[in-house]
């Protein structure tokens, strides 16, 4: 079946650096969505992207989508506290959702 | 419009038990996923139900159940509870489900076996 590989699986940065996490399929997709869980809490919808090589933008966060689509990335732009949880990727099969592993975002103020 | 609920919010049991767990999508949605989330194992896929039907299976074994109702509420059950049960259940909800709709997660339900 459809493997979601996300690295790295746990991130400590300092306030204002920067963070990426990346997601990795076996096969090619139909689309990549994005979530974050902050701690004690829910996964939100942050994203999705259906587009080979498509980038949005949402203030500090980059979202990429690979050409092959099979890949994707977010990219974060000087953390802040707030940007604290875990990112989750969620690929997008036929009929089916398959959530990755999660990149656990830690910043230290 | 009001978010997912999930009923109820914690719940503690003792193996060999059952436990059937509720969820109330977001209004006019139609779909409702449920996932297992544990520390070790991340988000693990249990099933979507789409207008009553069960459209999607995760590698669960027989003990995890579920249905979905007319009116799109949904409820998963559990039997013979085990120890490695014990975990974070979320339920999501989406307009139509599959691949192309966000889904908005509830609280979820927080169960321990003992």
């Amino acid at each position: 079946g459809q493997q979601v590989m996300q690295i790295p699986q746990y991130q400590h940065v300092q306030e204002g650096e920067d963070f990426t996490t990346y997601c990795n399929s076996s096969t090619t997709l139909s689309n990549i969505q994005w979530y974050k869980q902050r701690p004690g809490g829910h996964p939100v919808f942050l994203i999705q992207l259906v587009k080979s090589g498509e980038v949005k933008k949402q203030k500090r966060l980059t979202f990429q989508f690979g050409e092959a689509k099979k890949n994707s990335s977010l990219h974060i732009t000087a953390t802040q506290t707030t940007d604290v949880g875990t990112y989750f990727c969620a690929a997008g099969g036929y009929q089916k959702v398959t959530f990755g592993t999660g990149t656990k975002l830690q910043v230290i103020p | 419009k009001a978010g997912v609920t999930q009923t109820p919010r914690y719940l503690i049991k003792t193996r060999g038990q059952q436990v059937t767990l509720s969820c109330s999508p977001i209004s006019g949605h139609r779909s409702v996923s449920w996932y297992q989330q544990t520390p070790g194992q991340g988000l693990q896929f249990l099933f979507e139900y789409f207008s009553e039907t069960q459209r999607n299976k995760g590698n669960f074994p027989g003990r995890f159940s579920g249905r979905q109702f007319s009116n799109s509420r949904s409820e998963m059950n559990v039997s013979t509870l085990e120890l490695g049960d014990s975990a974070l259940y979320l339920c999501a909800s989406s307009l139509r489900g599959g691949s192309s709709y966000e889904q908005y997660f509830g609280p979820g339900t927080r169960l321990t076996v003992t």
